[in-house]
């Protein structure tokens, strides 16, 4: 049974960072690509980045590109989220999400979430 | 860039059905969408994929009450045999590797 568990979450003041991670277990992590969605309070759904199964592929929305990395280590089954300048308007729940495929596809699985709360 | 429309709300009684719509932009029509739905509370769960002939991949374990189907820009979660647990937010998904992924804005089901 695919688990997604996503940690590392809080408040943080405008301007810092703070790292996501996202243990997965129940499924060959290696092989699947993986994805990070973000929700702000009381909002929908928005896609953040995306990373290829093997790490070779990254993507980012516009508005997280150039202050978020997205990166895997596939010995552990671990995905991450760098977060760089961080601002009040990334204050929302982070999803990790499984992709159906290698490359960027649909999201078959997703974890539970981790609040990030930006503000001073 | 494509755009995902849904309607914001929708209501149906307990035990009825309920058709929920997600409209693909011009230019965009002949794409697959995903449906998730997110219960109050809780993280998203995929339901199905639909793809533009109206086939369907649907995830595990996703009871047969939903179902989808598919015409011209329009693709469609069918809830048949409402209940009370099926109260949550519905989104659509599509995705590429010219537009990446885009959420439709969700539709909020409420079970009467």
């Amino acid at each position: 049974q695919v688990h997604l568990v996503e940690s590392g979450g809080g408040v943080v003041q405008p301007g810092g960072s703070l790292r996501l991670s996202c243990a997965a277990s129940g499924f060959n992590f290696g092989i699947y690509g993986m994805h990070w969605v973000r929700q702000a309070p009381g909002k929908g759904l928005e896609w953040v980045a995306f990373i290829r199964s093997d790490g070779s592929t990254e993507d980012y929305a516009d508005s997280v590109k150039g202050r978020f990395t997205i990166s895997r280590d596939n010995s552990k089954d671990m995905l991450y989220l760098q977060m760089h300048r961080l601002r009040p308007e990334d204050t929302a729940t982070y999803y990790c999400a499984k992709s159906w495929e290698r490359w960027l596809d649909r999201f078959d699985h997703w974890g539970q979430g981790n609040l990030v709360t930006v503000s001073s | 860039q494509v755009v995902l429309t849904q309607s914001p709300s929708a209501s149906a009684s307990l035990g009825a059905s309920v058709k929920l719509s997600c409209s693909l932009s011009s230019g965009y029509e002949t794409y697959a969408i995903a449906w998730h739905q997110q219960r109050p509370g809780k993280g998203p769960r995929y339901l199905m994929k639909v793809n533009g002939d109206g086939s369907l991949v649907k995830g595990g374990g996703i009871p047969d009450r939903f179902s989808g189907s598919s015409s011209g820009a329009e693709r469609f979660l069918t809830i048949s045999s409402l209940q009370s647990e099926d109260e949550a937010d519905y989104y659509c998904q599509t995705w590429g590797t010219r537009i990446r992924v885009v959420f439709g804005g969700g539709t909020k089901l409420t079970v009467l």
